[in-house]
């Protein structure tokens, strides 16, 4: 099994140009997680997933980021147009039980 | 927002010596966990602890959980310089669903 994985590692774009991240989960697992890390800060909640179902995505600035989870498998995170402050982390999670698997994060920089 | 604030921030030891990490939370909940993150990694889960447990043990690990106080403490004992990382509890809210909001984590770095 080779876990969540995120594609890409690492993401270096210019601001106002859109982004995309994706990400695969563990086959089986029906919640999937989006999460904003700041440096020296923990995980926050974009959105999460059942299924093909986004359940809550409050979080999400909707003005200028968008997800998907087609057939309720693979997730896309997008942004645009983005902006200096997208600068961060972004962890794919997925889970089926008590415990969360983390994907090892796209760190996005935007200068 | 997160859900949970640990404490202290940071935290600097010698290898050998204990590590405990507080963590404080503001709604009722199901369960807590607790996750490793490395610099530059993905988060690993550690433990969990459901609301109706007081007192869990996993190998070096010692967690509890008090839901009067809305807090929990992670004991690392005889600690290893390995285990310096970033320690993040977590929390699934009562009522069902699988919320899984962090707190800020705590910093710790074991000297060899």
């Amino acid at each position: 099994e080779a876990g969540v994985v995120q594609s890409p590692r690492y993401k270096i774009i210019e601001k106002k140009q859109p982004v995309a991240f994706w990400c695969n989960p563990i086959s089986g697992h029906n919640t999937l997680y989006w999460y904003l890390q700041n440096l020296g800060q923990g995980p926050e909640l974009l959105i999460r997933y059942e299924n093909e179902e986004a359940v809550d995505d409050s979080q999400l600035p909707k003005d200028r980021f968008s997800a998907e989870r087609l057939k309720g498998v693979d997730s896309t995170l997008k942004i645009q147009p983005a902006e200096l402050g997208d600068s961060a982390v972004y962890l794919c999670a997925s889970r089926f039980g008590a415990e969360a698997f983390f994907g090892q994060g796209t760190r996005l920089t935007v200068v | 927002s997160q859900q949970g604030e640990e404490d202290p921030q940071a935290l600097s030891i010698q290898e050998g010596e204990n590590a405990t990490m507080n963590c404080s939370y503001k709604t009722s909940i199901n369960n807590l966990q607790w996750y490793r993150q490395n610099s530059g990694r993905g988060l690993v889960h550690l433990i969990l602890i459901r609301s109706n447990e007081r007192e869990k043990h996993s190998g070096r690990l010692r967690v509890t959980l008090d839901t009067s106080k809305k807090s929990s403490s992670l004991l690392i004992t005889a600690s290893r310089a390995a285990d310096t990382a970033s320690y993040f509890c977590a929390t699934d809210p009562s009522g069902g669903g699988n919320m899984l909001t962090f707190g800020g984590g705590t910093r710790l770095m074991v000297k060899p």
